[in-house]
Formats: structure tokens, sequence, C-alpha cells
């Protein structure tokens, strides 16, 4: 069973433009919420990550938001460059473990 | 900074064969991963430890073995080898500071399995 939804697959965005991918998860128990960037040919990197005491979290050009009710997390990449272009995972974690569990990942394409 | 180092980049194996893919960390980390990804699929959980001489089970263990015999290696061995095992396998280290989300990633090993 899939435990946390990501969608959609693949975006194509232009330059300046807003990107958004999005997750659904439905265990309550976890406690963090991370997103993964990864570039063709290399393993993924933490980029930004959020806890659900708070709804929205910003750095730089990247935000996440975060809905409790919803069970909904997700990306926004304001301002997309083509150096943004890479797989983006979002990942579910329970506190203490780092066992994370990953979404099947998004492969975002930002045209110059 | 060499972080986390995996060899070998490639591999091609054939069915039946038996191989083990190297993991080293130079970070002091005291959990260490493994994750294979296959298209379109994200990573899946392969094996897990959180200290030398403890390792469990992840999401999908089934064909593999693994062992932590120090911080620094944690080695994942494939017995077997069939096509099923064709992926990119990613090993993973992170400090465990309650829960940062933060896992440190080699750069993979891709493995074909014919």
């Amino acid at each position: 069973q899939q435990q946390v939804k990501q969608s959609p697959q693949s975006l194509i965005v232009q330059k300046g433009g807003i990107s958004i991918i999005n997750c659904a998860y439905e265990n309550t128990a976890f406690d963090y919420f991370p997103w993964y960037q990864q570039f063709p040919g290399k393993g993924p990197a933490l980029l930004i990550a959020i806890r659900p005491d708070v709804s929205e979290k910003k750095e730089g050009r990247f935000t996440i938001s975060f809905n409790k009710s919803a069970k909904q997390f997700s990306l926004h990449i304001m301002d997309s460059q083509p150096g943004d272009s890479a797989t983006y995972f979002c990942a579910l974690g329970k506190g203490g473990s780092e066992k994370l569990v990953f979404g099947k990942g998004t492969k975002l394409t930002v045209n110059p | 900074n060499a972080g986390v180092t995996q060899t070998p980049k490639f591999r091609i194996l054939k069915i039946g064969q038996s191989m083990t893919l190297q993991c080293t960390q130079d970070m002091n980390h005291n959990y260490m991963y493994w994750y294979r990804q296959d298209p379109g699929m994200g990573l899946k959980l392969i094996y897990y430890s959180v200290g030398a001489g403890i390792t469990d089970k992840g999401e999908v263990p089934n064909g593999y073995n693994v062992s932590r015999s120090t911080t620094e290696d944690f080695p994942l061995r494939l017995e077997l080898a069939a096509p099923s095992q064709t992926s990119v396998y990613f090993c993973a280290s992170s400090p465990n500071r309650g829960g940062t989300g933060e896992l440190f990633f080699g750069e993979g090993s891709r493995l074909t399995v014919l």
C-alpha cells in the first residue's frame, strides 16, 4: 500500500513560473515531512523539511505548505529556473528513526 | 569532504551470481540505510542500521543481506542475483539528531542483472 501519494509525475514550467508539487498521506503517526531534490546521476539531497506544528516554511524560492487536517503538503518553487530541473521527492518520517518513506517522485523541467 | 562513498558505480551481473555493494561514510553517523530506486517508483528501504552490530529489515529486504561491523561501513550483499534486482542502489547515513529528516546519500550504484 502506497503510504504517500505524490503528484504530478512530471511537470514542465517556463522560466520564472511557479512549480507546485503535491503529496498526500494517510497515517498521522508521521511527524516530519522533508522534500528531497535529485539531479541526474546523483543521490537525493535534502531541500527543505517541515513539522506539522507549522503550516508553512520558506527557504529562499522554496516553500512547503502543510495542511494537517487534509493530510496534504506541497512544495512551491517560485521564479523557477532551468537549474531547478531535477526530480523531487516528498517523504514521511517519524521522530527518532529517520526511516523515511518516499513518494514516487516528480520530474520537473524548467524551460529557458 | 567524502561524505558517503559507494562502490562500484556500475556493475553487470549474470542471473545467479552474487556480489557486495560497498558503502562507507566518514561523518561518524550512527544510522545507515540502503535504498533501491526503480524508475517511477521512488526509493524503497531495503535494510537499515542504527549502529555497529545492529541491523534491521526495511520494506523490501528479500534477496539481500547486510552487516555493520564498524560505524563507517555498511555493505549490502546480493545473493543469487535475479533480474528483479536490476536497480539503482543508494546508501545513506544520518546523525539521528532527533528527527531532522536529513539523510546524506551516496551517488548510487547502478546494477543490471542479465
